[in-house]
């Protein structure tokens, strides 16, 4: 089945500067990658996605990359803001009918202010 | 619209008895998923439900767990006996169909204290 790597398992940055988390996949057939957000005790939110037949997406502070011949996307945050602190999650997910998501093991992002 | 709802928010049980959680989807929507989140882990899905019909249950532990979607609607994951290694959040999440150009939304979780 789909395995999802994620790296780093935390993160420490300035307030306003940029972040960066990667995730590679093994399954060549996954066709949508999306990323969650999630605060302590909470429920998982979706950020931003992407699907294969997309290089790179955008939503204002928020943007992500998809190399599908390497089988890596990555999560780009700039400008980062106290409140952009949490667990982030990439996954990843083949679509058509079987499409639950199997997902990275998390990366705890820390705003220093 | 009104989120998924999910309950009880928390459990504490000992080994070998048994718990049941219950979800209530987004109205309208026809997929519904479980999820299992180890402290300190990405959710794990359990299984996958479009309309009453199972799709994927190949993580579920079957000799310990279940799950059914009675209607197509409403859906109530089991664990019968609980072993320690049970102790997770569980997450229900609901979608407008399947296929990836639908979001995941997921409910609130319940947490599972299994001492």
């Amino acid at each position: 089945g789909e395995n999802v790597e994620q790296h780093p398992s935390t993160l420490s940055v300035q307030e306003g500067d940029s972040a960066v988390i990667k995730c590679t996949y093994s399954d060549s057939a996954s066709n949508y990658f999306p990323w969650y957000k999630q605060e302590l005790g909470k429920r998982p939110q979706l950020i931003i996605d992407i699907r294969s037949n997309v290089g790179e997406k955008k939503d204002q502070r928020i943007a992500v990359t998809l190399n599908k011949t390497a089988k890596h996307f990555s999560l780009h945050i700039t400008e980062t803001q106290p409140e952009d602190s949490a667990v982030y999650f990439c996954a990843a997910s083949k679509g058509g009918g079987a499409d639950g998501l199997t997902f990275g093991k998390g990366t705890h992002l820390i705003i220093q202010p | 619209e009104a989120g998924v709802a999910q309950s009880p928010r928390y459990k504490i049980i000992e080994k070998r008895q048994s718990v049941a959680f219950w979800c209530n989807p987004i109205s309208g929507h026809a997929t519904l998923y479980w999820y299992q989140q180890i402290l300190g882990q990405g959710p794990k899905l359990l299984i996958q439900f479009q309309n009453n019909g199972v799709v994927d249950d190949s993580q579920l532990p079957k000799d310990r767990f279940s799950a059914e979607r009675l209607k197509g609607v409403d859906s109530t994951l089991k664990i019968q006996p609980a072993k320690l290694e049970d102790s997770a959040v569980y997450l229900c999440a609901s979608s407008l169909a399947q296929g990836s150009f639908y979001e995941q939304y997921f409910g609130p979780g319940t947490r599972l204290t299994v001492t």
